[in-house]
């Protein structure tokens, strides 16, 4: 199976700040990425898909980045309601496995 | 509106065997994979088993092969989960999730269920 290794496994930031969360493949899954956002109690949420496209709804502050095995995911300037934990997926090879998740907290 | 619900969580004994049910509606229910992803408390998203549009292609991962088996009714909407021989460790939530392309299951999941609660206790 493919391993997918998100850092950090936690970060801290103040509203407006540009954040970024990285993915790291354990082999190149070309640009077969997703990131999701999960809030507490709730389903997770898809952001971007195919590393870089961004889901039908989701702010444009959000962006992804990144092919073959490394990935990021960055907000451009943070908001309150960013407050989550973010998981990334890759979706290139069976099983789609999920990173660890990021938890994202403001300040 | 893709709506996905899940049902028949609850509290199980080791042992025993229990169905999930997801109700899908809003959009081309034969024109999508499936997917349960389960996330134990406090954990991360696991995948458990996904299946294809037409049911011909199912996928189980390794925890629950032999255990568990999904499979889909095209004339109900419906996506279900059969979970046999239940352990402390399959505890967790259970979401039932759609595949974001048609006709695909190696795909991101764009639209998920609100999850049903599987607890295994003696």
């Amino acid at each position: 199976d493919i391993q997918m290794t998100q850092s950090p496994s936690s970060v801290s930031a103040s509203v407006g700040d540009r954040v970024s969360i990285t993915c790291r493949a354990s082999q190149d899954i070309r640009r077969g990425l997703a990131w999701y956002q999960q809030k507490p109690g709730k389903a997770p949420n898809l952001l971007i898909y195919a590393a870089i496209g961004l889901q039908s709804g989701v702010p444009s502050r959000f962006s992804g980045s990144g092919s073959g095995t490394d990935f990021a995911l960055t907000i451009s300037s943070l908001q309150p309601e960013d407050s989550a934990t973010y998981f990334c997926q890759q979706t290139n090879t069976f099983p789609l496995t999920f990173g660890q998740g990021t938890r994202l907290e403001i300040k | 509106q893709a709506q996905l619900v899940e049902s028949g969580g609850g509290v199980v004994r080791p042992g025993r065997s229990l169905r999930l049910s997801c109700a899908a509606s809003g959009f081309s229910f034969d024109s999508f994979g499936f997917y349960w992803v389960r996330q134990a408390p406090g954990k991360g998203l696991e995948l458990v088993a996904g299946i294809s549009f037409d049911g011909s292609e199912k996928y189980h991962g390794d925890p629950v092969k032999g255990r568990f088996s999904i499979s889909r009714d095209n004339s109900k909407n419906t996506i279900s989960l059969q979970m046999n021989s239940l352990r402390p460790e399959d505890a967790a939530v259970y979401y039932c999730a759609k595949a974001l392309l048609r006709w695909e299951l190696l795909s991101p999941l764009d639209y998920w269920g609100q999850g049903t609660l599987l607890t295994v206790s003696s």
